[in-house]
């Protein structure tokens, strides 16, 4: 049981370019969630879903893309990457349910120059 | 204002100090409530779940006020291990979808 993982754990991009960062999850967990963390600014949601097949915007979803095709799969784009994205990226899961508590992965650092 | 607000720290205590964080949220509509831990460039982790009727795990005490709409959390006989970033999570949304994250408060246990 991996739990939730995330690829890859480092990248640097160059301005403009896009990458697709991947969540995956083997806990049969509903819920699947993007987040972003900047020094001082705490976790911030990016997009999350509630099913397979289902997305919705965050607090901060400009210049992001997200599909879920596959229940266990959580994928996050950059179309166009750009300085201001440079981040790291926690992606989280969970069961439905208002009791229930999310688990993370352990993170990818984004460097965009 | 932020849904869920926090002293950011840093609070620098001593080995065996006990130190409180508080943690106030906007709506009063809010389902669940939690406290993670989120070491030094690591993801976050469930520390523990935050009761109505306030909860203990060890050395961790939670209050939950929801007349006042504030978390609590209780460190008693702090250790070095205990440094650590501490995360207030609250679930709100219909079934409680929505996850509102704490900024944190930094905390500092010295020997």
């Amino acid at each position: 049981n991996a739990g939730v993982t995330q690829t890859p754990k480092f990248r640097v991009l160059k301005t403009g370019q896009s990458m697709t960062l991947l969540c995956a999850q083997d806990m049969n967990h509903e819920y699947m969630y993007w987040y972003r963390q900047d020094p001082g600014m705490g976790l911030r949601l990016i997009h999350y879903s509630v099913g397979e097949g289902t997305t919705a915007k965050g607090e901060v979803p400009d210049g992001y893309n997200v599909s879920r095709l596959k229940k266990q799969n959580f994928l996050l784009g950059l179309e166009s990457a750009a300085p201001s994205q440079t981040s790291v990226y926690f992606c989280a899961s969970r069961v439905a349910g208002a009791q229930e508590t999310q688990y993370f992965g352990p993170g990818t650092r984004l460097l965009v120059l | 204002r932020k849904e869920v607000e926090q002293d950011p720290g840093p609070f620098n205590v001593p080995e065996g100090a006990t130190v409180a964080f508080n943690c106030t949220y906007s709506n009063s509509a809010s389902q669940s409530f939690f406290w993670y831990r989120q070491d030094c460039r690591k993801e976050p982790k469930l520390l523990m779940s935050v009761y109505s009727s306030g909860n203990e795990d060890g050395r961790f005490t939670a209050q939950l006020n929801r007349a006042s709409q504030y978390i609590s959390l209780l460190i008693r006989d702090s250790k070095l291990s205990d440094s650590a970033t501490y995360l207030c999570v609250v679930n709100m949304g219909s079934g409680g979808f929505k996850t509102i994250f704490g900024a944190g408060t930094r905390l500092f246990v010295k020997a």
